[in-house]
């Protein structure tokens, strides 16, 4: 079956815009994760969603970054007045049942952003 | 506060080595480990999971090995070739969390 999906697969954006990035998770899994990895580092974790809600969101920097999962499935990245630092590829991740268990997470390609 | 560490940072070695690469971690209840394989620019790919319970998880050339009481993972790859050149990432998902922690990878280049 597909994996995770995510779009665009690069963005390239001007200082100050906002933007949304996408992840479609396999199908079928209820939790989805979202993770930032900066050049030269790894993927650090942001957010996670049980089914519609964020389950734990203490990985988002700061208030300019929100993600929404309004049906339980796809799940949408958005940042705002996007600053030069966010520059990073965001990578997505879902599993079948999420947390206190030994779920499995599998990532999806990542979306290249960067904010000149 | 669970933390990964990967040695070396980066690997250079000619065509046709066994290597091995290192990942430590600090907090031994952990409900399984990934290695990752990340080529420039690319996503994930998973390469092997070692779930708690297990010590060794084999698939073709790789071979991880875990070793939990002493927080340790290895990451064994027989007779390098050029295309096993990449970053590899270990990550560990600590009992009682869902989240991920990564360490900083290791960049192997496999000279033809």
């Amino acid at each position: 079956g597909a994996g995770v999906s995510q779009t665009p697969s690069n963005k390239v954006t001007e200082k100050g815009k906002y933007v949304e990035l996408r992840c479609d998770p396999i199908s079928g899994h209820t939790a989805l994760y979202w993770y930032r990895q900066s050049l030269g580092q790894g993927p650090e974790f942001l957010i996670y969603f049980q089914g519609t809600g964020a389950a734990d969101d203490s990985g988002l920097p700061n208030d300019r970054f929100f993600a929404v999962r309004p049906e339980g499935s796809v799940s949408t990245l958005k940042i705002q007045r996007t600053e030069r630092g966010d520059s990073a590829v965001y990578l997505c991740a879902s599993s079948l049942t999420g947390a206190g268990t030994r779920d499995e997470q599998f990532f999806g390609p990542g979306t290249r952003l960067t904010v000149l | 506060k669970q933390e990964v560490t990967q040695i070396p940072a980066a690997l250079s070695v000619p065509e046709g080595e066994n290597l091995v690469l290192n990942c430590s971690f600090t907090d031994s209840a952990i409900y399984n480990l990934q290695w990752f394989r990340q080529d420039p620019g690319k996503g994930l790919t998973s390469l092997l999971l070692i779930q708690s319970s297990q010590r060794e998880q084999t698939s073709g050339r790789l071979n991880a090995s875990l070793d939990k009481s002493s927080g340790r993972s290895t990451l064994y790859i027989a007779a390098s070739q050029p295309g096993d050149s990449a970053t590899y990432l270990c990550a560990v998902l600590t009992s009682g969390t869902y989240k991920y922690i990564f360490g900083t990878g290791t960049r192997l280049k496999v000279l033809a």
